[in-house]
């Protein structure tokens, strides 16, 4: 089975400054997807971003990028200009080899302060 | 529907009762999962369905936990005889298929208290 880790269980950042969140997975597959889902106190969660493994570039969605590392199977969330309603759970996830479910890390808590 | 349904939002149970969750997916998505996630935890795989394959059961945690689902349509997830460690909010997500690439899309959950 696929691990998924995320070592910052809280972070804080004040608003308008940048912040990154880690991540780390291990597979031994070459060819995979990564998502970082957002989980607000509302409970719903929302997909940020998304990165496919064969991409060199990284994905990029607004004020969210990532920083893909394949060979050290690190896959951080940088949010740019944060802002208030970015407080939130995020959560980075890895599809297993099936599909048939995602592996998620433990997630880490954003604060945003004003 | 324009998202993931849940319902109830809430509810709260004696120990010992047997309840139902109802999720409704995206019309068109055959793929639904459910999934429990414990008060300041990450997200636990419990089931999965992908159209009309035999479901993907290896998440349930005891065989109190039971789900079902209807060809393409509204899922219901069953507990029988609540115990007080099912207190969690129960998550539950549909996708266009079980390809990899595709991301879910998740209701609000339903929060589920056993007193």
């Amino acid at each position: 089975a696929q691990t998924v880790t995320q070592s910052q269980p809280e972070m804080s950042v004040q608003e308008a400054e940048t912040v990154t969140l880690s991540c780390t997975y291990d597979t031994s597959e070459s060819n995979y997807y990564l998502f970082w889902y957002k989980q607000p106190p509302s409970r719903q969660m929302i997909l940020v971003i998304r990165q496919e493994a064969y991409k060199q570039q990284n994905a990029t969605e607004n004020r969210f990028s990532v920083n893909f590392q394949k060979a050290a199977k690190s896959f951080s969330l940088k949010i740019s200009d944060s802002q208030l309603g970015d407080t939130a759970m995020y959560f980075c996830a890895f599809p297993e080899t099936s599909g048939s479910r995602l592996t998620f890390g433990e997630g880490t808590q954003l604060t945003v302060n004003p | 529907g324009a998202g993931v349904s849940q319902s109830p939002s809430n509810k709260v149970t004696e120990k010992g009762k047997d309840v139902e969750l109802r999720c409704d997916p995206i019309s068109g998505h055959t793929a639904l999962y459910w999934y429990r996630q414990r008060l300041g935890q990450g997200l636990e795989f419990l089931i999965y369905f992908q159209g009309n394959s035999a479901p993907d059961k290896s998440g349930l945690p005891s065989d109190r936990f039971s789900a079902e689902r209807t060809g393409e349509s509204v899922s219901t997830l069953t507990i029988q005889r609540t115990q007080q460690e099912d207190s969690a909010v129960y998550l539950c997500a549909s996708s266009l298929g079980n390809r990899r690439g595709y991301g879910y899309t998740f209701g609000s959950g339903t929060r589920l208290t056993v007193v």
